[in-house]
């Protein structure tokens, strides 16, 4: 079958780091993309790896590895406002969503 | 500013109705889908479209319906609405049929049965 699993849950403080995991096991492997989605709102989509290696993007950086099968999303300069849920997903006929991580950000 | 419109956006019904939830976009995109998505928990594929007059179901079982007689339009159907289907329904689209590009999402259906 298709997966991609994540951590459920990633507590940090205002200004850290954080690294969100997802590993997979898909067929017909594309990419990998990453969205956000905040409490009652859209997922809104991040970024996307077509190839191994890293992609930067202001404060967010996405990075893949086909042969381990996995990715993180990188989040630095943690804010408040960074709270959210956050899902790995990869396209293939169609775009099959990771499990989510929700992350807190603390004072 | 949203180009992929869903309405209502919340409803609350009575079991045995028949209810439709409505979603247009204005990108022009091809592939549109439906999803249902507990408060907290993973998005699920239950229908998407390749186009006009195509459509497939996805990988969670659903006793939904869809059609797409229009591109810009992908409603969704329940004959008979149980208190099970109670759940946020958020509907997406994207360009063209590769499977990198970006979905756009709607603000979603908030759907409680009695």
């Amino acid at each position: 079958g298709q997966s991609l699993e994540q951590p459920s849950e990633v507590t940090a403080v205002e200004g850290a780091i954080v690294q969100i995991n997802c590993t997979y096991q898909t067929s017909g492997f594309y990419g990998l993309s990453w969205y956000q989605q905040h409490d009652g709102g859209a997922p809104t989509f991040l970024s996307y790896n077509a190839l191994d290696g890293l992609e930067e993007t202001g404060r967010f950086s996405s990075f893949l590895s086909r042969s381990d099968s996995y990715g993180y999303l990188l989040l630095q300069e943690l804010q408040m406002k960074d709270s959210a849920s956050y899902f790995c997903a990869a396209p293939t006929d169609k775009l099959i969503f990771g499990t989510g991580t929700r992350l807190q950000v603390f004072p | 500013e949203a180009d992929i419109y869903q309405t209502p956006r919340y409803l609350v019904i009575g079991t045995g109705k028949k209810i439709t939830l409505e979603c247009s976009q204005t990108m022009g995109h091809d592939k549109m889908y439906w999803y249902q998505q507990d408060p907290g928990m993973e998005l699920h594929l239950i229908h998407y479209s390749y186009g006009v007059n195509s459509t497939e179901k996805g990988d969670l079982s659903s006793e939904s319906t869809v059609s797409r007689i229009r591109t810009e339009h992908f409603p969704l159907t329940l004959e008979s609405a149980r208190p099970s289907h109670t759940s946020q329904y958020l509907c997406a689209s994207s360009e063209g049929r590769g499977g990198n590009q970006p979905q756009h999402f709607g603000d979603g259906t908030r759907l409680s049965i009695l």
